[in-house]
This record gives structure tokens, C-alpha cells and sequence, in this order.
């Protein structure tokens, strides 16, 4: 089975700390992808990665960062962490290629709570 | 660019039907699929459908793909308790590995 772990289910920060999210996939995937969902709104691209060192920003990338250094770890950067970044973040990835290319596998999530 | 819509809530009673309906705008829409989150979980896959197909059947659920309308609904038969999650249809071109999801619809099964 290909298993996405995230680093934190619960995370709770201070306005204006430097936050790090990460992901981890066991299955070899290429893509990886970070997105946060939000009541009423969906989920909303933020950052996604087709291969290591690669990044390309997603819908709404503002006021955050990603780095993928080794092909199985994605990692969402806030840099300065606001209140309006309070939200569920599910990290994603997926192989390359073939029939399967868009069939996605979730992580739990992290609830972020930014006071 | 892309948009996916669907209704944010469903209630139905046990033994029931379920109908979760879903709109897309993009033409170039290839694969087609809905994802199940259940509370306090990540998006877990439940069925898939590509653009040249107009119905899957897999156990309970069945998928029904209106291309002219643009219209994708998910049918679950027997409604059971467990089923009690958010439901997001998604949409990808099929190239770009990307997928547009929609908002979500929180289904509520009452006994």
C-alpha cells in the first residue's frame, strides 16, 4: 500500500514564527503535492514538485515556500506564519506516467492553528 | 481556469440511496474522479472514470459521466453510517498530473 505520512497531525504557532510541514512518501512517486483545504472552499493547490529540486507554484503559493531535496520529502515552508494560514494541510503524491498519472494518495493532514 | 462544484451537504437515511452530484467547466477534462475523507483523515481514492466512458459500476457505487452537461454524480446504494464523510469529484486534463477538486459535500447518514 503507498503510504504519505505528514510530520504533525496538530501543530499550533505564533504570528510571525517560521513554520516547517513535511511529507514523506514510501512508494517512489515523482510528484508530490501540498495543498490546504479549508471549510466551504475545497482544496486549494499550493505547491506542487514533478522531481527532486523541482517546484512549481500551484494556486495560491503566497506567503509560503516548498523544498524537495530528496525524492521521497516535500516540505511546505511558512515563513512567517499569519492567522489566516490557520488551516488543514494534506500533503499528496503520485508516480509519473502511465494510466495512473492523476491518481493521487493523501496523507492524514496537519491541522495548523496559528494564534 | 478550471472549476469544480458540487453542494456542500447531503442527508439521507440508512438503507437509502445516495446521489452526490458534481459540475465541471473544462472540456479538456480527461480523468474524472471522487475521493472520500472521513473525519480526521486524509482524502482516500474511491473510483475513477475517463472521459470516454459514461458509467462505472463498482459494488455500491456508481459513477454516471454527462460530458455534453459536464455533469459527474457519484450513487451510492445502502446507504450505511460509515459512509458519513466529505466527498470531493476531481478533474485532470490527464498531462499535467494536476487535479482541480471541488468543494465538497459532507454526507450525513441519520438512522
Amino acid at each position: 500500500d503507498v503510504k504519505v505520512t505528514q510530520s504533525s497531525r496538530y501543530l499550533v504557532k505564533r504570528t510571525g514564527e517560521k513554520v516547517f510541514l513535511e511529507c514523506v512518501q514510501d512508494m517512489d512517486h515523482e510528484n508530490m503535492f501540498w495543498y490546504r483545504q479549508d471549510p466551504g472552499l475545497g482544496l486549494r493547490l499550493i505547491y506542487f514538485s514533478y522531481d527532486v529540486k523541482m517546484k512549481e507554484k500551484g494556486d495560491i503559493p503566497e506567503g509560503y515556500s516548498v523544498s524537495r531535496e530528496k525524492k521521497e520529502r516535500f516540505s511546505l515552508i511558512l515563513e512567517s506564519a499569519s492567522t489566516n494560514q490557520t488551516s488543514m494541510y494534506l500533503c499528496a503524491s503520485s508516480p509519473a506516467g502511465g494510466v495512473y498519472t492523476d491518481t493521487q494518495y493523501f496523507g492524514p493532514g496537519t491541522r495548523l492553528t496559528v494564534l | 481556469g478550471e472549476d469544480v462544484e458540487q453542494s456542500l451537504f447531503l442527508s439521507v437515511r440508512e438503507g437509502d440511496s445516495s446521489v452526490i452530484n458534481c459540475t465541471y467547466t473544462d472540456s479538456s477534462s480527461t480523468y474524472l474522479y471522487w475521493y472520500k475523507q472521513e473525519p480526521g483523515a486524509g482524502l482516500q481514492l474511491l473510483t475513477y472514470i475517463f472521459s470516454n466512458m459514461d458509467m462505472k459500476q463498482d459494488q455500491r457505487l456508481t459513477v454516471l459521466l454527462n460530458k455534453k452537461d459536464k455533469h459527474l454524480s457519484l450513487r451510492i446504494a445502502d446507504t450505511q453510517t460509515g459512509d458519513s464523510a466529505i466527498y470531493f469529484c476531481a478533474e485532470s486534463p490527464g498531462t499535467a498530473s494536476k487535479l482541480t477538486f471541488g468543494t465538497g459535500t459532507r454526507l450525513q447518514v441519520t438512522l
